[in-house]
């Protein structure tokens, strides 16, 4: 059964500070991975997805993540944090052979100025 | 291209009663699927429609149920409210039914059930 993990409920970071939010997986098998943001009173917005093309991952608003099979994981990074970045993060990973979503518990991400 | 829309926003019932939610997807995707969010159980997935049918369902009760229709819109109904229901119910579309289908999310309809 496919399953995410997400370390740490909250992240506080500073101005211009690495982000690195944390995600492990799950799964018997390969995965589709993936990355959501949520700001407060919105619906979910994709950062980025991992369909087994390339390991590191490029997303939108200068998001990464790295697929590492041997760690399990599927961090999510940006080098340096806006005050926009603020919002709570979910990684997610799709069931085989389907494509609805089992997510993570979330990250709540605070950028401090 | 409109995102995905849906209807009502905002929503108060009583317990006992039932609700109706509504969705409409990006044109000219198939796929409809339904998350319920709360501060407790974080998302959960409801159930997915493709092409007027059900494909999967989460591990909620029958009160939990779902349509698509032939234009892809789709609604979901909630019978004999429990104070537990309130919650975000998030409908998402996409293109297809592959497993790495990007899914589009809604806003979402914020139910409170007093």
């Amino acid at each position: 059964a496919q399953s995410v993990t997400q370390l740490g409920s909250h992240v506080s970071v500073s101005e211009g500070a690495l982000v690195l939010l944390r995600c492990n997986y799950s799964s018997s098998v390969p995965p589709y991975l993936f990355w959501y943001v949520q700001y407060p009173n919105q619906g979910l917005q994709l950062l980025l997805k991992y369909t087994s093309a390339a390991t590191l991952v490029k997303g939108i608003n200068g998001f990464e993540a790295e697929f590492k099979k041997s760690e399990t994981s599927f961090h999510l990074t940006k080098p340096s944090a806006h005050m926009s970045d603020a919002a709570e993060y979910f990684c997610a990973v799709s069931r085989t052979g389907a494509n609805n979503l089992f997510f993570g518990t979330g990250t709540r991400l605070t950028v401090i100025p | 291209k409109a995102g995905v829309t849906q209807t009502p926003r905002y929503l108060i019932k009583t317990r006992g009663q039932q609700v109706t939610l509504s969705c409409s997807p990006i044109s000219g995707h198939r796929s409809v699927s339904w998350y319920q969010q709360t501060p407790g159980q974080g998302l959960q997935f409801l159930f997915e429609y493709f092409s007027e049918t059900q494909r999967n369902k989460g591990n909620f009760p029958g009160r939990f149920s779902g349509r698509q229709f032939s234009n892809s819109r789709s609604e979901m109904n909630v019978s004999t409210l429990e104070l537990g229901d309130s919650a975000l119910y998030l409908c998402a579309s996409s293109l297809d039914q592959r497993q790495f289908d990007e899914q589009f999310f809604g806003p979402g309809t914020r139910l409170t059930v007093l």
